[in-house]
């Protein structure tokens, strides 16, 4: 079965930073691309950010590009979320979602989703 | 806002059988496959359909999907109250480079 499990979320304050991670098992983890998908309260899923399958490949939303820089480790099954500069408006759960193809752009869909991080900043 | 468009909620009965549209563009929904995921508030997201129109193993038939030219509509048949649920449309759009989700539709089984 696969599983994600994100870690690294929680309370800081405007302008500072934060490290999300998530554990990949149940699946060859180098072999899809990932993701990282928030919803902000009351608001609806917001893709932020993605990374292929070897690492090379990544995106990111306007709203957190220069800002948020996604990475993985294949060795160890993780990928990873290093955000900066953060802003009220980055409060939000976020999820950690595996692709189902080693690149994004193909669009094959997302099968598997962690339970999701909370980050709140704010002062 | 979403570069994909969906109704803000539909509802019907138990039984009943529903549509959710997903609104786009050429750069979007026209060239690329689209997803469609059922999202319980507090759980993870689920993929119920992914490639326009195929269903992953455990996904039963009473959810369709389907695409022509634009827009995309996911189809539920035979409602059940567990189906209640936010439901998001997804594709990769090529000119913004990015992955989009649809705004979302709150299903409401009566």
């Amino acid at each position: 079965e696969m599983q994600l499990l994100e870690s690294g979320g929680g309370l800081v304050q405007p302008g500072g930073s934060l490290r999300l991670s998530c554990v990949g098992s149940g699946f060859t983890f180098s072999s899809y691309a990932m993701h990282w998908v928030r919803q902000a309260p009351g608001k609806g899923l917001e893709w932020v950010s993605s990374i292929g399958g070897a690492g090379v490949s990544t995106d990111y939303a306007d709203s957190v590009r220069g800002r948020f820089t996604i990475s993985r480790d294949n060795s160890k099954k993780t990928l990873y979320l290093q955000m900066n500069s953060l802003r009220a408006e980055d409060t939000a759960v976020y999820y950690c979602a595996k692709d189902r193809d080693i690149i994004v752009a193909v669009a094959h869909g997302i099968d598997s989703w962690g339970q999701g991080t909370l980050l709140t900043v704010s002062s | 806002q979403s570069v994909l468009t969906q109704p803000p909620s539909v509802s019907a009965a138990p039984g009943q059988k529903v549509t959710i549209s997903c609104s786009g563009s050429g750069s979007n929904i026209a060239n690329n496959f689209v997803s469609w995921y059922q999202h319980v508030p507090g759980t993870a997201p689920k993929l119920l359909i992914y490639d326009d129109d195929h269903r992953p193993s455990g996904i039963p038939d009473r959810f369709s999907g389907s695409k022509s030219g634009t827009s995309a509509t996911l189809g539920i048949t035979g409602l059940q109250t567990g189906d209640e649920a936010d439901y998001y449309c997804g594709t990769w759009d090529t000119s913004m480079k990015n992955c989009v989700f649809g705004s979302g539709t709150k299903l409401t089984v009566l």
